[in-house]
């Protein structure tokens, strides 16, 4: 079993519609939770980035992180064509194997999404 | 505010040539790392360095190796080119690695091995 599973979708959905993103994890030691955004040919950039189960909210994105279900989401209310991107999550645990003060990072496949006008 | 910047930004080699990809990043940030994104495989660490002098290897390291002599620059070398290193390649920076910095990426060098 991979530590972070992410359904690569592609998912298509009209303008105006809740989208909804969802990673599941196996490592209980994962602390950061995080929600990259990915335009074609470009870096990923980070959108939300949460440590405690519950949600957050930064405008039209909601964060949702269940710990107890390992399960994390993403969800986009009113989603426009800007929306369009490939969104990954991505978590965080320290990291016992590196001698040092270090973090891993591990991230999920990515969601392809397509938001039609 | 440049941020991230990542040389070239295409390229395409032959099996065994060698050369290196270049990463610099202007936010004095201790910690950069460079990742491979291929299709169905997600972002995967290849080495990666937590400050001037230090360097690491991670999930991916074969066949790549790094230096770290300014804080600013972290090049990437390619050995002897082999086609499964084609796949894009994204240079990352964060103030330090303690699992809650973002991290700043590079917007990618496409590489390409015949």
């Amino acid at each position: 079993q991979k530590e972070v599973e992410q359904d690569p979708g592609p998912l298509s959905v009209p303008e105006g519609a809740i989208v909804s993103l969802n990673c599941t994890y196996s490592n209980s030691a994962f602390q950061y939770f995080m929600w990259y955004r990915q335009y074609s040919r470009k870096g990923p950039e980070l959108l939300m980035y949460t440590y405690s189960s519950g949600n957050k909210e930064d405008g039209r994105f909601t964060a949702q992180v269940d710990k107890s279900s390992k399960y994390i989401s993403l969800f986009i209310r009113d989603s426009q064509p800007s929306d369009s991107a490939t969104y990954l999550c991505a978590m965080s645990a320290y990291d016992w194997d590196s001698g040092g003060s270090n973090y891993k990072l591990t991230f999920g496949k990515g969601t392809l999404l397509t938001v039609n006008p | 505010n440049a941020g991230v910047t990542q040389t070239p930004k295409f390229q395409v080699l032959k099996t065994g040539q060698s050369m290196t990809l270049q990463c610099a990043q202007d936010m004095n940030h201790e910690y950069m790392s460079w990742y491979r994104q291929d299709p169905g495989m997600g972002l995967r660490l290849i080495h990666y360095s937590v400050g001037a002098g230090i360097t690491d290897q991670g999930e991916v390291p074969n066949g790549y190796n790094v230096s770290r002599s300014t804080t600013e620059d972290f090049p990437l070398r390619l050995l002897s080119a082999a086609p499964s290193q084609t796949s894009v390649y994204f240079c990352a920076s964060s103030i330090e690695n303690t699992g809650n910095q973002p991290q700043h990426f590079g917007d990618g060098t496409r590489l390409s091995i015949l």
